[in-house]
This record gives C-alpha cells, structure tokens and sequence, in this order.
C-alpha cells in the first residue's frame, strides 16, 4: 500500500513563529503537492513538487515556501505564521498525472 | 460560478437506501476524481476516470464526458459510508495534462441505522 505521512495530525503555534509541516512518501513518487482545506472553500493547491529541488507555485503560495531536497520528503514553511494560516493542511503524492494518494492532514492553529 | 460544483451539498439517508452525488464540471478535463473523506480523517481516493464507468464493490461511478457530467453511486448504504465525498477534475492546459486538480466543496452524507 502507498502510505503518505505527515510529520504532526495536530499544530497549535503562535503568530510570527516559523512552521515546518513534512510528508513523507515510501512509493518513489515523483509529485508531491501540498494543499490547505477550509470550510466552504475545499482544497487549494498551495504549492507542487514534480521532482527533487523542483517546484511550483499552485493557486495560493502567498506566505508559503517548501523544500524538496529528496523525492520521498516535501516540507511546506511557513516563514512567519499568521491567524489566516490556522487550516487542514494535506499533503499528497502521484505518480505521473494518476491517482493520487493523500496523507492524514495537519490541523494547524495559530493563535 | 465554481468550475467544479457537487450536488447536493448535504445528503441524510436510511441504511439501505440508493445514494447519488452528482458533479458538474466547466472546464477541459484529463480525467475525474472522487475522493472519501472521513471527519477528522485523511482523504482516500476512490476513483480516478476518464471515460465510461467504473466499479468497486457498493460504489459505481459514471462519467459523461460530453455533458461534463459525473455521478457517484452507493448501493445497499451503510452507516459507515458516511464520509464527505469530494469530486475533482484533472484540468488541461495547450500543453496537455496537468497536475493540477480542482476541486468540488464536497457532499457530506450521513447515513442513518
């Protein structure tokens, strides 16, 4: 079975504070996605990956940055965060344009 | 308007019962997804289809590509089919597929005993 991990199911941080949220995939996937989910707003692309040290910015990168420095791991930053940044956070990876497989999210709150 | 829109929103039904969700959707796609969301849980794919239909176990879901139109069914429900169910469509640029997928807000179900 394709397992995606994340590093943390629950985050509660302060404003101002840098956040590293990670995933893991054990299936040599070369894309990985990092995507928030909100109520009423479903998932947005924050940021994707299509392989190692390669990325691009999805529909809403603004306060975001991420790392891929090997194919299994992609890490999303959050250099500064702030309350609008409190959301799901879901991580997800694919092989070539197919079915992708998601991790569990990261329940981020930033007081 | 939303380029990918479900209906309906939020759906209650009998153990037993039939259950259709639907998906409209505007723009060029290489291929739909439906997705299966339990609360507080991640996201578990259930189908990813281009054409036709497909099958897999209680759950069938259809696609008709000329009228960007897609439905998931349930068969036989059961409360543990309660989840939010999540369409979403692979878009296509002038260069092909892409990687990005768009996203419907979701169905939730809650199937009742």
């Amino acid at each position: 079975d394709v397992k995606v991990t994340q590093s943390s199911r629950y985050l509660v941080k302060r404003t101002g504070e840098k956040v590293f949220l990670e995933c893991v995939q054990d299936m040599d996937h070369e894309n990985m996605f990092w995507y928030r989910q909100d109520p009423g707003l479903g998932l947005r692309l924050i940021y994707f990956s299509y392989d190692v040290k390669m990325k691009e910015k999805g529909d809403i990168p603004e306060g975001y940055s991420v790392s891929r420095e090997k194919k299994e791991r992609f890490s999303l930053i959050l250099e500064s965060a702030s309350t609008n940044q409190t959301s799901m956070y879901l991580c997800a990876s694919s092989l070539s344009w197919g079915e992708k497989f998601f991790g569990p999210g990261t329940r981020l709150t930033v007081l | 308007k939303n380029e990918v829109e479900q209906s309906p929103q939020n759906l209650t039904a009998q153990e037993g019962e039939f259950i259709t969700i639907n998906c409209s959707y505007s723009v060029g796609i290489s291929a739909l997804h439906w997705l299966q969301q339990h609360p507080g849980g991640g996201i578990v794919s259930l189908f990813m289809l281009s054409s036709g239909k497909k099958k897999h176990g209680r759950l069938i879901a259809t696609i008709n590509i000329q009228e960007k139109h897609s439905s998931l069914h349930i068969t036989a429900s059961h409360p543990r089919d309660s989840a939010v169910y999540i369409c979403a469509v692979g878009m296509l640029n002038y260069g092909g597929a892409t990687n990005k997928l768009i996203f419907g807000t979701g169905t939730l179900l809650a199937v009742q005993p």
